[in-house]
């Protein structure tokens, strides 16, 4: 079993729609963190959570800590989000190990 | 922000040559750098763990001959794919984590190695 789980694997959404993507986990972190990887390959952090919830223009990251779960919502999508979105999470102190979900490839349709 | 940059973005090479990946952290010092290994459609699979003047540690199943890790600056690391073969065509992502804040890392944009 992974330590990390994603849902859906793939989603295709039609523009304007509202997304969300779901992560749940099995082990303990110091942070859970959301990555976007365009086609082409680049890795960019969205964010990095160890509670509550962030928003970052129509991204919004949500974690329940007691839950082992984070939600990835995009409002009014785009085509340019576009991508595979990868939820990880950072193990606890010492080793600050990174576990990464298999990732959601989402397509917004125009 | 934290940027880190990867060269070559990609790399042809004929089967049996070396190539070497670079890894840089271009605004903070990285005493720890990975290098991760992603498969089509897949997730990123650690290979080591790089810290700043010392051995760089492998993961199981990951052949240290093979790839061969240097981390001898705080700004940069570098990946060396020895005798390359078609079977070790992939992406490869580094990532770097700043001393003073060790829960975050930031992923370079990764390298395509296409091995013929």
């Amino acid at each position: 079993k992974n330590e990390v789980e994603q849902s859906p694997q793939n989603l295709t959404a039609q523009e304007g729609e509202f997304i969300t993507i779901n992560c749940s986990y099995s082990v303990g972190i110091s942070a859970l963190h959301w990555l976007q990887q365009h086609p082409g390959g680049g890795i960019v952090s969205l964010f990095m959570l160890s509670s509550g919830k962030k928003k970052h223009g129509r991204l919004i990251a949500t974690i329940n800590i007691q839950e082992k779960h984070s939600s990835l919502h995009i409002t009014a999508s785009h085509p340019r989000d576009s991508a595979v979105y990868i939820c990880a999470v950072s193990g606890e102190y010492p080793g600050n190990q990174f576990y990464f979900g298999t990732g959601t490839s989402l397509t917004v349709i125009p | 922000g934290a940027v880190v940059s990867q060269h070559p973005s990609w790399v042809i090479c004929k089967s049996g040559t070396s190539v070497k990946i670079e890894c840089r952290s271009l605004d903070f010092q990285a005493t720890t750098m990975f290098w991760y290994r992603q498969f089509p459609k897949q997730s990123l699979m650690l290979m080591a763990t790089s810290n700043e003047g010392s051995k760089a540690t492998y993961e199981q199943g990951v052949e240290k001959d093979k790839f061969l890790i240097n981390h001898a600056s705080l700004t940069l690391s570098t990946l060396t794919v020895t005798s390359a073969h078609p079977e070790d065509s992939s992406f490869y992502i580094c990532s770097a984590r700043p001393g003073t804040r060790v829960v975050e890392q930031f992923f370079g944009p990764g390298t395509r190695l296409t091995v013929l």
